[in-house]
């Protein structure tokens, strides 16, 4: 099967602009969670869908929002982009919810 | 809450030498826990998930829910063990998410 991928894998903006992140999972897995990684924060999670809603979510502010399709993939969306988003953002795909979650190589955001 | 504890950021240690990554973590409940690798330049991945029992490249993590913790072990470790070692932790109930520890880098010397 092919792995998670991720499009585009490198981003570079300006602030307050947005942006749109794309992810398609392994074929066959309905979860698809997004992860923000900065060497500052670490891991953290952003949200999860599952057949295209939203289960979970994290401490992210309302900029930060994601969809589901009914193929599984998913889109993230950025709006108005400041310095901090600056990261790499991974896209894990898994069979269902707590399961063991297959991760992309990320994009990584640059904000200028 | 959950929540993933990793004390040590880097680790360092030398080759041969046995090594162990520590992992705490807290739930009310019976998480599923995993440890994930990301060596350089290569996406992060699955190492083990502590229901399966596996030992992959020679590491094996003990789930004590005593202690609440899920440490990585292996008796000698290989200069390629290089990389960053994240303990992870899924609450298997709707609406849990995964939620990963900070992450130790481990790095073993010749």
């Amino acid at each position: 099967k092919a792995g998670v991928t991720q499009t585009p894998r490198y981003l570079i903006k300006t602030r307050g602009q947005q942006v749109t992140l794309s992810c398609s999972p392994i074929s066959g897995h309905r979860s698809v969670s997004w992860y923000q990684q900065t060497p500052g924060q670490g891991l953290q999670f952003l949200f999860e869908y599952f057949s295209e809603t939203q289960r979970n979510k994290g401490n992210f502010p309302g900029r930060f929002s994601g969809r589901q399709f009914s193929n599984s993939r998913s889109e993230m969306n950025v709006s108005t982009l400041e310095l901090g988003d600056s990261a790499l953002y991974l896209c894990a795909s898994s069979p269902k919810t707590g399961y063991e979650q297959f991760f992309g190589p990320g994009t990584r955001l640059t904000v200028l | 809450a959950q929540r993933v504890t990793q004390p040590e950021k880097l680790l360092s240690v030398f080759k041969g030498a046995p090594v162990e990554l520590k992992c705490n973590y807290s739930y009310s409940g019976s998480p599923e826990l995993f440890w994930y690798v990301q060596y350089s330049r290569q996406r992060l991945q699955l190492l083990l998930r502590h229901i399966s029992r596996e030992s992959i490249k020679g590491f094996t993590a003990d789930l004590n829910k005593g202690e609440t913790s899920f440490h990585l072990k292996k008796p000698f470790a290989q200069e390629e063990d290089s990389a960053m070692y994240y303990c992870a932790l899924s609450g298997v109930n709707y609406g849990q998410n995964f939620v990963f520890g900070p992450g130790t880098r481990l790095s073993v010397l010749p």
